[in-house]
């Protein structure tokens, strides 16, 4: 598959859970990205990932936990989340300052 | 911090008729600005930046500095332009490497046949 695929595309989970999204660009881009969209808030950036190397946190709570293994893959760990983190959750890779290139994202339901 | 602002949540136009989204940004610098889109069940993709100063789908933006705007305009509207529209800053790190994108809370456009 090319361009940005995410996995999963839906994710139901209670708070006590654990689980991770998963993000994979075939682009070979140096830089991915995870965003939040909620219904009522702009959508906003929470990591940054270059050349595997995080260099943004924009004050995201420890409950969620990037990990970046290589420059393709990007993953996102949860666990105790609040149902206030239900969300679609984007993942975007780009070559350095060129366009971001968006996945379909995975919509997360927190019970 | 820097902050951008679309005040139209909706906006409808009869096909034929022109459009202009709106987009506000607060940044003393010098910003680069985009505009992406994202049509129903497909995913966010870039519709033009300021510094290319292309006419992408027959949409074009000009950046405003004295008004500190960014605002998208197409002179007659398309059915197949309905989708939602998010105007997006960003404030060029020095060298290379990724950037940050400041999203507004987009418009949705409806495209009345």
């Amino acid at each position: 598959e090319t361009g940005v695929t995410q996995t999963p595309r839906h994710l139901v989970m209670g708070m006590t859970n654990k689980k991770s999204l998963k993000c994979e660009q075939h682009l070979g881009h140096n830089a991915m990205y995870w965003y939040k969209q909620s219904a009522k808030k702009p959508l906003e950036l929470m990591f940054v990932y270059n050349f595997k190397e995080q260099t943004e946190n924009n004050s995201v709570p420890s409950r969620f936990s990037p990990e970046c293994p290589n420059s393709s893959h990007l993953f996102l760990h949860l666990h105790t989340l609040q149902p206030e983190d239900s969300a679609l959750y984007l993942c975007a890779s780009s070559q350095d300052r060129e366009e971001q290139f968006f996945g379909p994202g995975t919509r997360l339901t927190v019970l | 911090a820097q902050r951008v602002t679309q005040p139209e949540k909706l906006l409808s136009v009869f096909k034929g008729a022109p459009v202009e989204l709106k987009c506000n940004y607060s940044y003393s610098g010098s910003p680069e600005l985009f505009w992406y889109v994202q049509y129903s069940r497909q995913r966010l993709q870039l519709l033009l930046r300021h510094i290319s100063r292309e006419s992408i789908k027959g949409f074009t933006a000009d950046l405003n500095k004295g008004e500190t705007s960014f605002h998208l305009k197409k002179p007659f509207a398309q059915e197949e332009d309905s989708a939602m529209y998010y105007c997006a800053l960003v404030i060029p790190p020095p060298g290379a490497g990724s950037y940050q994108l400041t999203f507004g809370k987009g418009t949705k456009l409806s495209v009345i046949p």
